[in-house]
C-alpha cells in the first residue's frame, strides 16, 4: 500500500523559514515525480511544486517562485518543501502526492494527510 | 499559466438527482484534465484521470467527459456522502493548476 507522511508543520513568523518532509513507502519513490499542493483555511488548492523522480526537473508557482525549493532523497524516500521568507498568505495545509502517470497522462494519486503551516506573529 | 474556471462554485441538490459539474480550461489541454473529491478536513480524492477514466474504486455513478478547453463531472444519482467539494486540475502544462472548487450542498 502506497503511504504518504508529512512532518514538518507548525507556527511560523514571518520572514522565518521552514522545511517540510513527506516520508513516502509502498512504491519505487525513485520512479515517480512527487508533488506538494496547498490549501489555505476554507479556500480551494493551490499547486505549489513538483520535482521528478531523479530530482534533476522542478517547476514551481510564481507565488512560491525565488522562495520555497523543493527536493527529494531517493536513499531515504522522502520528499522536502524548504520554505524562506514565509508570509501570512503562505499559511495552509501543505499535502504532498505522488505524480502517478500512464502514457503521457499525469494526476495526482495518492495524497498525504497534510500537514498544517501557519505563519504569524 | 493555464486558468481553470469551475462553475458553479456551489449547487443545492438532492439525494437522487443527477448532477453536472463544468470545468473550462484557458487554452486547449486535450483530455490532460482530472477530478478530485475533497470531504471536509481530508486529502482530495482521485476520482477521474485524462477526463474520463474512472479511478479503481470509485462508485460508476461518476463519469467525466470533454476536450480541449470544456470538461464535465457528472453524478447521475446522488448519494449522501457526495455532498462534498469538487476540483478540477490540468496536467497540459508542468505548472498543474487547479479548478476553484465545487461545493456540493444538500437542498
Amino acid at each position: 500500500e502506497v503511504q504518504l507522511l508529512e512532518s514538518g508543520g507548525g507556527l511560523v513568523q514571518p520572514g522565518g523559514s521552514l522545511r517540510l518532509s513527506c516520508a513516502a513507502s509502498g512504491f519505487t519513490f525513485s520512479s515517480y515525480a512527487m508533488t506538494w499542493v496547498r490549501q489555505a483555511p476554507g479556500k480551494g488548492l493551490e499547486w505549489v511544486s513538483t520535482v521528478s523522480g531523479t530530482g534533476g526537473s522542478t517547476y514551481y508557482a510564481d507565488s512560491v517562485k525565488g522562495r520555497f525549493t523543493i527536493s527529494r532523497d531517493n536513499s531515504k524516500n522522502t520528499l522536502y518543501l524548504q520554505m524562506n521568507s514565509l508570509r501570512a498568505d503562505d499559511t495552509a495545509v501543505y499535502y504532498c502526492a505522488k505524480d502517478e502517470y500512464s502514457s503521457s497522462w499525469n494526476w495526482f494519486d495518492p495524497w498525504g494527510q497534510g500537514t498544517l503551516v501557519t505563519v504569524s506573529s | 499559466d493555464i486558468q481553470m474556471t469551475q462553475s458553479p462554485s456551489s449547487l443545492s441538490a438532492s439525494v437522487g438527482d443527477r448532477v453536472t459539474i463544468t470545468c473550462r480550461a484557458s487554452q486547449s489541454i486535450n483530455s490532460y484534465l482530472n477530478w478530485y473529491q475533497q470531504k471536509p478536513g481530508k486529502a482530495p480524492k482521485l476520482l477521474i484521470y485524462a477526463a474520463f477514466s474512472l479511478q479503481s474504486g470509485v462508485p460508476s455513478r461518476f463519469s467525466g467527459s470533454g476536450s480541449g478547453t470544456n470538461f464535465t463531472l457528472t453524478i447521475s444519482s446522488l448519494q449522501p456522502e457526495d455532498f462534498v467539494t469538487y476540483y478540477c486540475q490540468q496536467s497540459y502544462s508542468t505548472l498543474r493548476t487547479f479548478g476553484q472548487g465545487t461545493k456540493v450542498e444538500i437542498k
